[in-house]
């Protein structure tokens, strides 16, 4: 048990729709970060946020964005869904000090499946 | 552009055997490395996570290396066991244009009982 909630966990969508995946971290961390995995391959780093800052983006369209609020929950909204699309998508969040560049643990949710059809 | 690479892809082993898996990353100015599983299905858990200066964390029957200079870490995994088996994977983070963290494929192992 990791503290990082997802949902939904599961979802279905038709391509060309708009999607909006959750993500509660877990109690004291400041950041948070998304990731796309599809089957049999590591997850793809989508973007993160520091403190409702994104500080970090891979290599995906504008039409996935997201948000980080205030008490650290975050949302990724994927627009103008295509097949492709389709993967799990998980949130992890930890604690950072940007300062010093020091990286501590990485806690990941359990994931939503999402399937563009 | 970072690069991580596993190998090998899947292994396959008997119960009680020592095993060593291995990661590969391209741009050694990383600050940290991690290694996870990850079981069928489900999120990843974090197994050990090494900072950039560091050689080697341990915890349990886990060991985990990493030589910046050549781009590689290692995990070892003593007196493997049936409950082992899943997916390893490790991930490097860096600032490369923004935070960014590389994951390879991972590593699918199977412990026979």
């Amino acid at each position: 048990e990791t503290g990082v909630t997802q949902s939904p966990t599961h979802l279905i969508k038709t391509r060309g729709q708009q999607v909006t995946l959750r993500c509660s971290s877990q109690s004291g961390h400041n950041t948070v970060s998304w990731y796309q995995q599809a089957l049999g391959q590591g997850p793809q780093f989508i973007f993160q946020y520091y403190r409702e800052e994104e500080n970090g983006r891979g290599n995906f369209p504008p039409r996935f964005s997201g948000l980080q609020f205030p008490n650290y929950s975050s949302e990724l909204n994927v627009n103008a869904l295509e097949l492709d699309d389709s993967a799990l998508y998980l949130c992890a969040s930890s604690f950072q000090v940007w300062t010093t560049f020091s990286g501590n643990t990485i806690y990941f949710g359990e994931g939503s499946w999402l399937t563009v059809v | 552009k970072q690069e991580v690479t596993q190998i090998p892809a899947a292994l396959s082993v008997p119960e009680g055997e020592n095993l060593v898996l291995n990661c590969s990353f391209t741009d050694s100015a990383i600050y940290n490395l991690q290694w996870f599983r990850q079981d069928p299905g489900k999120g990843l858990t974090s197994l050990l996570l090494i900072q950039s200066s560091q050689r080697e964390q341990t915890s349990g029957r886990l060991n985990a290396s990493l030589d910046k200079s050549s781009g590689r870490s290692t995990l070892y995994i003593a007196a493997s066991q049936p409950g082992d088996s899943a997916t390893y994977l490790c991930a490097v983070s860096l600032l490369a244009g923004g935070f960014k963290t590389i994951f390879g494929a991972g590593t699918r192992l199977f412990v026979k009982a």
